[in-house]
Protein backbone atom coordinates (compact mmCIF):
# COMPACT_ATOMS: atom_id res chain seq x y z
CA UNK A 1 0.00 0.00 0.00
CA UNK A 2 1.40 3.20 -1.03
CA UNK A 3 2.17 6.11 2.28
CA UNK A 4 2.91 9.11 1.56
CA UNK A 5 4.49 11.61 4.05
CA UNK A 6 4.93 15.28 4.52
CA UNK A 7 8.07 16.68 6.30
CA UNK A 8 9.31 20.26 7.00
CA UNK A 9 9.46 22.98 9.31
CA UNK A 10 6.58 24.33 10.83
CA UNK A 11 6.93 27.61 11.57
CA UNK A 12 8.26 29.86 8.91
CA UNK A 13 9.18 33.68 9.38
CA UNK A 14 7.36 36.05 6.57
CA UNK A 15 9.35 36.74 3.54
CA UNK A 16 11.70 33.48 3.75
CA UNK A 17 11.01 30.17 1.37
CA UNK A 18 8.96 27.56 2.66
CA UNK A 19 10.12 23.89 1.92
CA UNK A 20 8.64 20.83 2.41
CA UNK A 21 9.43 17.29 1.44
CA UNK A 22 6.88 13.99 0.82
CA UNK A 23 8.68 10.98 1.11
CA UNK A 24 6.44 8.22 -0.82
CA UNK A 25 6.60 4.65 0.38
CA UNK A 26 5.53 1.24 -1.18
CA UNK A 27 5.29 2.70 -4.49
CA UNK A 28 7.91 4.74 -6.75
CA UNK A 29 7.73 8.19 -7.76
CA UNK A 30 8.91 6.94 -11.18
CA UNK A 31 5.99 5.32 -12.30
CA UNK A 32 4.52 7.04 -15.57
CA UNK A 33 0.93 6.67 -14.25
CA UNK A 34 1.06 9.00 -11.87
CA UNK A 35 1.74 12.80 -11.15
CA UNK A 36 2.96 13.87 -8.05
CA UNK A 37 0.64 16.98 -6.48
CA UNK A 38 0.85 19.39 -3.71
CA UNK A 39 -2.52 20.49 -2.49
CA UNK A 40 -3.11 23.48 0.63
CA UNK A 41 -5.59 24.23 3.11
CA UNK A 42 -5.77 27.69 4.93
CA UNK A 43 -7.49 26.98 8.66
CA UNK A 44 -10.93 26.95 8.47
CA UNK A 45 -11.21 27.04 4.14
CA UNK A 46 -10.82 24.79 1.21
CA UNK A 47 -8.72 23.15 -0.28
CA UNK A 48 -6.08 24.87 -3.38
CA UNK A 49 -4.33 22.86 -5.44
CA UNK A 50 -0.42 24.34 -5.74
CA UNK A 51 1.14 22.90 -8.71
CA UNK A 52 2.25 18.88 -9.75
CA UNK A 53 5.26 17.39 -10.99
CA UNK A 54 6.09 14.20 -13.34
CA UNK A 55 8.59 11.77 -13.08
CA UNK A 56 10.13 13.78 -15.88
CA UNK A 57 10.65 16.63 -13.85
CA UNK A 58 7.96 18.46 -15.89
CA UNK A 59 6.15 20.67 -13.76
CA UNK A 60 2.50 22.34 -13.97
CA UNK A 61 1.62 24.98 -11.78
CA UNK A 62 -1.76 26.97 -10.16
CA UNK A 63 -0.93 30.58 -11.85
CA UNK A 64 -1.89 31.96 -8.40
CA UNK A 65 1.19 31.36 -6.43
CA UNK A 66 3.07 29.77 -9.58
CA UNK A 67 5.86 32.59 -9.72
CA UNK A 68 6.63 32.00 -6.31
CA UNK A 69 6.51 28.27 -6.28
CA UNK A 70 9.07 25.34 -7.66
CA UNK A 71 8.07 21.53 -7.32
CA UNK A 72 11.06 18.94 -7.75
CA UNK A 73 11.67 15.40 -7.52
CA UNK A 74 14.11 13.13 -6.75
CA UNK A 75 13.91 9.73 -7.93
CA UNK A 76 17.05 8.09 -6.37
CA UNK A 77 15.37 8.91 -2.76
CA UNK A 78 11.94 8.31 -4.19
CA UNK A 79 10.19 11.60 -2.67
CA UNK A 80 9.49 15.18 -3.90
CA UNK A 81 9.47 18.56 -2.62
CA UNK A 82 7.83 22.10 -2.49
CA UNK A 83 9.51 25.23 -2.18
CA UNK A 84 7.62 28.92 -2.01
CA UNK A 85 9.60 31.73 -1.52
CA UNK A 86 8.75 35.02 -0.28
CA UNK A 87 5.58 33.65 2.56
CA UNK A 88 3.26 35.98 4.07
CA UNK A 89 0.41 35.08 6.55
CA UNK A 90 -1.76 33.96 3.65
CA UNK A 91 0.61 31.25 3.15
CA UNK A 92 -0.42 29.33 6.65
CA UNK A 93 -1.93 26.65 5.96
CA UNK A 94 -1.97 22.47 5.93
CA UNK A 95 -0.19 20.92 3.25
CA UNK A 96 -0.44 17.97 1.56
CA UNK A 97 1.33 16.21 -0.65
CA UNK A 98 -1.06 13.32 -3.03
CA UNK A 99 -0.72 11.06 -5.91
CA UNK A 100 -2.84 12.10 -8.53
CA UNK A 101 -3.84 9.18 -11.65
CA UNK A 102 -2.79 10.70 -14.90
CA UNK A 103 -5.73 9.47 -16.70
CA UNK A 104 -8.17 10.56 -14.62
CA UNK A 105 -6.38 13.26 -12.70
CA UNK A 106 -8.32 12.25 -9.32
CA UNK A 107 -6.07 12.53 -6.40
CA UNK A 108 -6.42 8.87 -4.85
CA UNK A 109 -3.59 8.45 -2.40
CA UNK A 110 -2.98 11.71 0.09
CA UNK A 111 -0.45 12.60 2.96
CA UNK A 112 -1.95 13.24 6.76
CA UNK A 113 -0.60 16.77 6.10
CA UNK A 114 1.32 18.79 7.89
CA UNK A 115 0.62 22.02 9.23
CA UNK A 116 2.73 25.44 8.34
CA UNK A 117 2.40 28.86 10.19
CA UNK A 118 4.22 31.56 8.96
CA UNK A 119 4.86 34.45 11.41
CA UNK A 120 7.85 36.11 13.13
CA UNK B 1 -8.85 30.65 -11.98
CA UNK B 2 -12.23 30.56 -10.11
CA UNK B 3 -13.09 28.20 -7.53
CA UNK B 4 -16.10 25.62 -8.42
CA UNK B 5 -19.27 26.76 -6.71
CA UNK B 6 -20.55 24.48 -4.38
CA UNK B 7 -23.68 25.13 -1.62
CA UNK B 8 -21.65 26.15 2.17
CA UNK B 9 -23.95 23.28 3.83
CA UNK B 10 -26.59 20.87 2.90
CA UNK B 11 -28.24 18.52 5.50
CA UNK B 12 -30.20 15.21 6.23
CA UNK B 13 -31.60 12.72 8.34
CA UNK B 14 -30.16 9.05 8.57
CA UNK B 15 -31.93 7.32 5.82
CA UNK B 16 -32.06 9.91 3.75
CA UNK B 17 -30.77 10.87 0.38
CA UNK B 18 -28.98 14.55 -0.61
CA UNK B 19 -27.51 15.86 -3.26
CA UNK B 20 -24.50 18.01 -3.71
CA UNK B 21 -23.96 20.16 -6.90
CA UNK B 22 -20.65 21.81 -8.16
CA UNK B 23 -20.93 24.14 -10.88
CA UNK B 24 -18.04 25.00 -13.13
CA UNK B 25 -17.79 26.80 -16.76
CA UNK B 26 -17.85 24.92 -20.23
CA UNK B 27 -13.79 25.38 -20.24
CA UNK B 28 -13.92 22.76 -16.92
CA UNK B 29 -16.68 20.74 -15.61
CA UNK B 30 -18.88 21.15 -19.20
CA UNK B 31 -15.57 20.05 -21.11
CA UNK B 32 -13.58 17.51 -19.27
CA UNK B 33 -15.24 14.10 -17.82
CA UNK B 34 -12.92 14.51 -15.16
CA UNK B 35 -14.67 15.48 -12.20
CA UNK B 36 -13.65 13.80 -8.80
CA UNK B 37 -15.20 14.24 -5.18
CA UNK B 38 -13.54 13.95 -1.88
CA UNK B 39 -14.82 13.51 1.64
CA UNK B 40 -12.91 15.27 4.42
CA UNK B 41 -13.67 14.46 8.04
CA UNK B 42 -12.38 17.11 10.34
CA UNK B 43 -8.49 17.20 10.98
CA UNK B 44 -7.97 14.31 8.08
CA UNK B 45 -6.71 14.13 4.85
CA UNK B 46 -9.33 13.71 2.19
CA UNK B 47 -10.38 10.70 0.46
CA UNK B 48 -11.52 10.07 -3.22
CA UNK B 49 -15.07 9.18 -3.65
CA UNK B 50 -15.38 9.21 -7.29
CA UNK B 51 -13.74 10.34 -10.18
CA UNK B 52 -14.35 10.65 -13.87
CA UNK B 53 -17.51 12.72 -13.12
CA UNK B 54 -19.32 9.01 -12.30
CA UNK B 55 -16.78 5.91 -11.47
CA UNK B 56 -16.45 4.92 -7.91
CA UNK B 57 -12.81 3.51 -6.42
CA UNK B 58 -13.16 0.02 -5.25
CA UNK B 59 -13.93 0.15 -1.19
CA UNK B 60 -16.41 3.29 -1.44
CA UNK B 61 -19.76 2.90 -0.77
CA UNK B 62 -22.08 2.24 -3.59
CA UNK B 63 -23.88 4.74 -1.42
CA UNK B 64 -22.14 7.38 -3.48
CA UNK B 65 -22.75 8.08 -6.78
CA UNK B 66 -21.92 11.04 -9.04
CA UNK B 67 -23.56 12.86 -12.10
CA UNK B 68 -23.23 15.24 -14.45
CA UNK B 69 -25.33 17.51 -16.21
CA UNK B 70 -23.82 20.52 -18.46
CA UNK B 71 -21.52 22.64 -16.48
CA UNK B 72 -22.99 20.86 -13.40
CA UNK B 73 -21.73 17.93 -11.83
CA UNK B 74 -23.54 16.43 -8.70
CA UNK B 75 -22.46 13.63 -5.59
CA UNK B 76 -25.58 12.12 -4.29
CA UNK B 77 -25.11 9.71 -1.06
CA UNK B 78 -27.67 7.85 -0.49
CA UNK B 79 -29.51 6.01 2.77
CA UNK B 80 -27.44 8.84 4.81
CA UNK B 81 -25.65 7.90 7.70
CA UNK B 82 -23.90 9.56 10.76
CA UNK B 83 -20.52 8.58 9.86
CA UNK B 84 -21.10 10.78 6.68
CA UNK B 85 -20.95 13.72 8.38
CA UNK B 86 -17.96 15.78 6.30
CA UNK B 87 -16.93 17.95 4.07
CA UNK B 88 -16.93 17.80 0.55
CA UNK B 89 -14.92 19.15 -2.57
CA UNK B 90 -15.40 18.88 -6.27
CA UNK B 91 -12.28 19.06 -8.59
CA UNK B 92 -12.22 19.67 -11.76
CA UNK B 93 -9.29 19.45 -14.59
CA UNK B 94 -9.77 21.87 -17.26
CA UNK B 95 -5.98 21.91 -18.92
CA UNK B 96 -2.28 21.89 -17.81
CA UNK B 97 -2.31 24.66 -15.40
CA UNK B 98 -5.97 24.62 -14.32
CA UNK B 99 -6.89 21.80 -11.51
CA UNK B 100 -9.77 23.92 -9.72
CA UNK B 101 -11.51 22.77 -6.59
CA UNK B 102 -14.42 23.70 -5.22
CA UNK B 103 -15.02 25.94 -2.15
CA UNK B 104 -16.82 22.70 -0.17
CA UNK B 105 -19.81 21.49 1.47
CA UNK B 106 -20.28 20.84 4.74
CA UNK B 107 -22.28 17.79 5.29
CA UNK B 108 -24.26 17.79 8.44
CA UNK B 109 -26.39 14.49 9.49
CA UNK B 110 -29.41 15.47 11.57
Amino acid sequence: QVQLQESGPGLVKPSETLSLTCSVSGGSVSSGNYYWSWVRQPPGKGLEWIGCIYHTGSTNYNPSPKSRVTISVDTSKNQFSLNLSSVTAADTAVYYCARVVVPTKAFDMWGQGTMVTVSS
Amino acid sequence: QSALTQPASVSGSPGQSITISCTGTSSDVGTYNLVSWYQQHPGKAPKLMIYEDTQRPSGVSNRFSGSKSGNTATLTISGLQAEDEADYYCFSYAGSTTWVFGGGTKLTVL
